[in-house]
């Protein structure tokens, strides 16, 4: 049972363009969202998050919106940049007890075109 | 640099050998977690650490996987009897104690069973 998903396996974009990653979920508890970008050969960078008790949160070029009731989240990236051209996981996770294991999605290759 | 290491970046064995990978995480973090990433998937959760005491464990961790951290700073995971579907990249992350849900991870272990 896959709880967080990314049904984009890739997207290509323009530089200059809107970059928007989609990922939906299932676990209704879940209360933190984090998107991560990964290079090859590293390891996932943290990028941008949102709790559940807000629906937008933006930090320069990211901005992560939130659909409690649709239970679905989105990553914008205006304007994109080659930079930018890497794997975005989308994560969640549940604030039980005082571990919070991040449920990840399987990730859209995200490919910037100069 | 004061990120989170792992060591060794590489690993290649043979079925029915035992691997240990080390993390060491960022020093003034209280938390560890390990996943485990296979081609194609996000990081799946495996185990976490709170300071010495490991407090949660996935059921993808069999008895032949055993993970330390004895003085609450580096861990170890072991894999005894390696077996082929053991391949993936294995991730540490750590966190603060009131970091929500963020973690930072480290480059990531390769293991490749032949």
């Amino acid at each position: 049972d896959q709880q967080v998903k990314q049904n984009s396996p890739s997207l290509s974009v323009q530089e200059g363009r809107i970059s928007i990653l989609n990922c939906d979920y299932t676990n209704s508890m879940f209360d933190y969202f984090l998107w991560y970008k990964k290079y090859p050969a590293e390891g996932p960078t943290f990028l941008i998050s949102i709790s559940s008790i807000k629906d937008k949160n933006e930090d320069g070029r990211f901005t992560v919106f939130l659909n409690k009731s649709a239970k679905h989240l989105s990553l914008h990236i205006v304007p994109s940049q080659p930079g930018d051209s890497a794997v975005y996981f989308c994560a969640a996770s549940v604030s039980s007890g005082s571990a919070r294991q991040l449920t990840f999605g399987s990730g859209t290759q995200l490919t910037v075109l100069p | 640099d004061t990120g989170v290491s792992q060591d060794p970046r590489h690993k290649i064995t043979k079925r029915g050998q035992n691997v240990t990978f080390r993390c060491d995480p960022i020093s003034e973090h209280n938390r560890l977690y390990w996943y485990r990433q296979t081609l194609g998937q996000g990081p799946e959760f495996l185990t976490y650490f709170q300071n010495e005491a490991q407090l949660e464990k996935s059921r993808l961790l069999s008895d032949r996987f055993s993970a330390e951290r004895p003085k609450g700073s580096f861990s170890t995971l072991e894999i005894q009897r390696t077996e082929q579907g053991d391949s993936a990249m294995y991730l540490c992350a750590s966190s603060p104690y009131a970091a929500g849900g963020k973690q930072f991870f480290g480059p990531g272990t390769r293991l490749t069973v032949l």
